[in-house]
């Protein structure tokens, strides 16, 4: 069966600094990737999609990148954190079904 | 027009009533309808899939109205566990393009 792993579960961290959130999935190869933000009082908003190694897509503008760097890895990352990017994240998996990992919580003060 | 709307609520509602959530979405070319639920603090989690035709799965039904663009959750004999977020889910575009997601309506089930 399929399987996602988000790290760390909980991050806080102050304004200005780095960041880097980890998705790997087990038991499927080559699947559609993407990364979720759950903002307080707000419905997860899709920030960006990975149909393959190297391959991003970015649905909004803003502080954050995302990386692929294999097939079943999903890297969401920042050089410098704002307040704004305090949300819930979670990567989720899809192959006709959908699949979301437990979600990392992060506070940016 | 956001692209799905849902009433927040809350909707406080005792054990053993029954509930409906409705949900609109905007973009009439959208393929796919789900709802999820989404405990507190935890990731959502699929419930049900909507299909066109109605479809049940126990105490749970969901409708789908192409033409008003509308969807419905109903749940009968409601339980304490029950009581979670429920989020209207499109998935509009197709493809490897993300799901859509309502804000989510927020039940409580009273005992």
């Amino acid at each position: 069966s399929q399987t996602i792993h988000q790290w760390p579960a909980t991050l806080v961290q102050p304004v200005g600094s780095p960041l880097s959130l980890e998705c790997t999935v087990e038991g499927t190869s080559n699947p559609n990737l993407y990364w979720y933000r759950q903002a307080a009082g707000r419905g997860l908003q899709l920030l960006f999609y990975s149909v393959g190694i190297g391959q991003i897509s970015s649905e909004v503008p803003q502080n954050l990148s995302a990386s692929r760097p294999q097939d079943r890895q999903f890297i969401l990352s920042s050089k410098k954190l704002l307040l704004s990017d305090s949300g819930f994240y979670l990567c989720a998996w899809s192959e006709g079904s959908w699949l979301f990992g437990p979600g990392t919580r992060l506070t940016v003060l | 027009r956001k692209e799905v709307e849902q009433d927040p609520g809350p909707f406080n509602v005792p054990e053993g009533a029954t509930v409906a959530f409705n949900c609109t979405y905007s973009n009439s070319a959208s393929q796919s309808f789900f709802w999820y639920r989404q405990d507190c603090r935890k990731e959502p989690k699929l419930l049900m899939s909507v299909y066109s035709s109605g479809n049940e799965d126990g105490r749970f039904t969901a409708q789908l109205n192409r033409a008003s663009q509308y969807i419905s959750l109903l749940i009968r004999d409601s339980k304490l566990s029950d009581s979670a977020t429920y989020l209207c889910v499109v998935n509009g575009r197709g493809g490897a393009d993300g799901l859509t997601f309502g804000k989510g309506t927020h039940l409580i089930i009273q005992p």
